[in-house]
């Protein structure tokens, strides 16, 4: 089964410029996050997504940053324009629909990160 | 905002058992305890959840106390490959699906 992937791996751009993360969930997971690590801080939670609904954005910095995930499967993280701050690695994580046993307690699995570095 | 708290690095001897510490004294009653560590360069990787009884898998063990106020992560025979950053979380959010990460636990293991 593949895991989440992330693309690119890697990314420069300059400050002002538009940068566009992708994320492929694992197949058929409902649920996928968005998280970053921007330099010396922790890992942080930006936003949730069941299918194409965004279920909790209560992360997100500000309104440069737009995620979206039309038709429910890959996601999209649109920094626009970039600044300085925004550099880091962002991080994105999928989860099945829970049963409602497993309610409360699914696993998110990560993918490898895309490292943003805003120059 | 972290909901967690580690000691922020610990060394062990390859093959010995490793003993992660955490403390959660804020959690709440239907608050899950996760751990994942990080590799260099990698994402986060799921290790062991639990809620109030003991866990284990073919990774780790998970010792939870009866307040729930703390747990341990235990690697029964470290090897060089567990040489990683190791997160304690607890999910919370509106829709109990945040993970806060904290400052995460540096383990190097030690040939």
């Amino acid at each position: 089964e593949a895991g989440v992937t992330q693309f690119p791996s890697h990314s420069v751009i300059e400050k002002g410029q538009t940068v566009t993360l992708r994320c492929d969930p694992i197949s058929g997971h409902d649920n996928l996050y968005w998280y970053r690590r921007v330099m010396g801080k922790e890992i942080k939670f930006l936003l949730h997504f069941v299918k194409e609904s965004k279920q909790d954005e209560s992360g997100m910095p500000n309104n440069r940053f737009l995620a979206e995930r039309t038709g429910g499967t890959y996601s999209t993280l649109k920094v626009q324009p970039a600044e300085l701050e925004d550099s880091g690695v962002y991080f994105c994580a999928s989860s099945p629909r829970p049963t409602y046993l497993d309610r409360g307690r699914e696993t998110q699995y990560f993918g490898p990160g895309t490292r943003l570095l805003v120059l | 905002d972290a909901k967690t708290t580690q000691p922020t690095s610990m060394d062990c001897a390859e093959g010995r058992a490793a003993n992660l510490p955490c403390n959660h004294s804020t959690i709440s009653g239907n608050e899950y305890v996760y751990w994942y560590r990080q590799i260099h360069s990698q994402g986060p990787q799921y290790i062991i959840h639990g809620l109030k009884n003991n866990e284990t898998n073919e990774m780790a063990s998970l010792i939870i106390t009866e307040d729930r106020k703390s747990s341990t992560l235990i690697l029964p025979h470290a090897t060089l490959r567990d040489t990683a950053v190791y997160y304690c979380i607890v999910r919370v959010g509106n829709t109990g699906n945040q993970f806060y990460f904290g400052t995460g636990t540096s383990l190097t293991v030690i040939p």
